[in-house]
């Protein structure tokens, strides 16, 4: 069984400084791990997804994430944070001992302000 | 482009009456999944399918129905079994259902209970 735990459902930070926004998986067997933005009332885009290649893994929208086996972590982060970053992020775990349909957490809405 | 279009972008539902709610993509994607989107619960499955004229249920497909006629539409009936619809349906289609892969969402219909 597979779960998603994003800390936080709200993350709020200024124009400029740093964005950290967590993310907790549980799966039995090697994780695939995504990232997903979503602009209000607009559906999920792909941001960046980690698939055992690289653990440092770089998305769009200067976003990275670094898969941390032994903190069974993901966690969103970008150096600067820009107005235009306001969103609600998800992070998405699958794996292959299942169905491979991916579990979404509940959401992080990041408000930036000036 | 290539993309996934949902319509209507918003629908009005009368308490017993069916609507469906329609999904097409041109990427040539083999698997189309439906997701429902409540504030602060994330997104949760409703049907998926990953050939024509096959599909699975989701963890919510109670009240809702679905078809595979055509490799493009995926559409959703939200019948009237289904006694709180009103939420964000999410339409999304990938590759295949492999694990590695990120999914393309469309841009979601709101549906109201009126």
């Amino acid at each position: 069984a597979q779960s998603v735990t994003q800390l936080g459902s709200h993350v709020s930070v200024s124009e400029g400084a740093l964005v950290l926004l967590r993310c907790n998986y549980s799966s039995s067997v090697p994780p695939y791990l995504f990232w997903y933005v979503q602009y209000p009332n607009q559906g999920l885009q792909l941001l960046l997804k980690y698939t055992s290649a690289a653990t440092l893994v770089k998305g769009i929208n200067g976003f990275e994430a670094e898969f941390k086996k032994s903190e069974t972590s993901f966690h969103l982060t970008k150096p600067s944070a820009h107005m235009s970053d306001a969103a609600e992020y998800f992070c998405a775990v699958s794996d292959t001992g299942g169905s491979y349909i991916p579990t979404f957490g509940r959401g992080t809405s990041l408000i930036v302000h000036p | 482009d290539g993309g996934i279009t949902q319509s209507p972008k918003y629908l009005f539902r009368k308490e017993g009456q069916n609507v469906t709610l329609s999904c097409e993509q041109n990427l040539n994607h083999d698997a189309m999944y439906w997701y429902r989107q409540d504030p602060g619960q994330g997104l949760r499955l409703i049907y998926y399918s990953q050939i024509v004229n096959d599909f699975q249920k989701g963890d919510i497909a109670e009240g809702y129905s679905v078809s595979r006629e055509k490799k493009e539409s995926f559409p959703l009936t939200v019948t009237s079994a289904q006694k709180n619809p009103t939420a964000f349906y999410l339409c999304a289609s990938s590759p295949w259902t492999g694990p590695n892969y990120g999914y393309t969402f469309g841009s979601g219909t709101r549906l109201t209970v009126v």
